[in-house]
């Protein structure tokens, strides 16, 4: 089956740019989606598709992709945007499948 | 407002049975792929299953023959149907709306706020 590959953890100083990356073969066919989840709180989508924001996502938040690898970045990160991150996406056969997440720390 | 409200967790010994409700307000859930997905005690999201607006579902191998996915379009509900559990199934389950724009893009929006499923003896 498909597999993500995600850093368990990055760091970041306040109001300074973070990229989060998500590697695997599913991503040269597929986009990845990208979740931010809080403590005790269920995920919320933040990046879908090429470089989608959902309503009420700050533009903070982007997207890319290239060969294998999707990337989330934010730029100026806020102390509110300190959480686990989480890439999705599908494979061939329909199946779709996590990242095991990043944890990210805002200094 | 486009939302899930998931019921039906609770605590149930090794090689029992749970159904899992999700029932969705603000669209239709037999026009929708829906999926849940379920999270281990301080793990990452695990992908368990998915139903197609057409009616195919998917699981994932780890629950295969064990769980099945269904819904009742008169409810607007999605449904988890829980078999032969076991220890490591016990996780927060989530409902999801798994969307798409292109056989490409694939993403879940909205979910509902979680019910905890504990699998102990």
């Amino acid at each position: 089956s498909s597999e993500l590959t995600q850093d368990p953890a990055v760091s970041v100083a306040l109001g300074q740019t973070v990229r989060i990356t998500c590697q695997g073969d599913s991503l040269r066919n597929y986009y990845a989606s990208w979740y931010q989840q809080k403590p005790g709180q269920a995920p919320v989508l933040v990046i879908y598709g090429k470089n989608n924001r959902p309503s009420g996502i700050p533009d903070r938040f982007s997207g890319s992709n290239s060969g294998n690898t999707a990337s989330l970045t934010i730029t100026g990160a806020q102390a509110e945007d300190e959480a686990d991150y989480y890439c999705n996406s599908r494979d061939s056969s329909g199946i779709r499948v996590f990242g095991g997440g990043t944890k990210l720390t805002v200094l | 407002e486009v939302q899930l409200v998931e019921t039906g967790g609770g605590l149930i010994q090794p090689g029992g049975s749970l159904r899992l409700s999700c029932a969705a307000s603000g669209f239709t859930v037999s026009n929708n792929y829906m999926s849940w997905v379920r999270q281990a005690p301080g793990k990452g999201l695990e992908w368990v299953s998915v139903i197609y607006s057409g009616g195919s579902t998917y699981y994932a191998d780890s629950v295969k023959g064990r769980f099945t996915i269904s819904r009742d379009n008169s409810k607007n509900t999605v449904y988890l149907q829980m078999n032969s559990l076991r220890a490591e199934d016990t996780a927060v389950y989530y409902c999801t709306r798994d969307m798409y724009s292109s056989s490409w893009e694939r993403w879940f929006d909205p979910w509902g706020q979680g019910t905890l499923v504990t699998v102990s003896s």
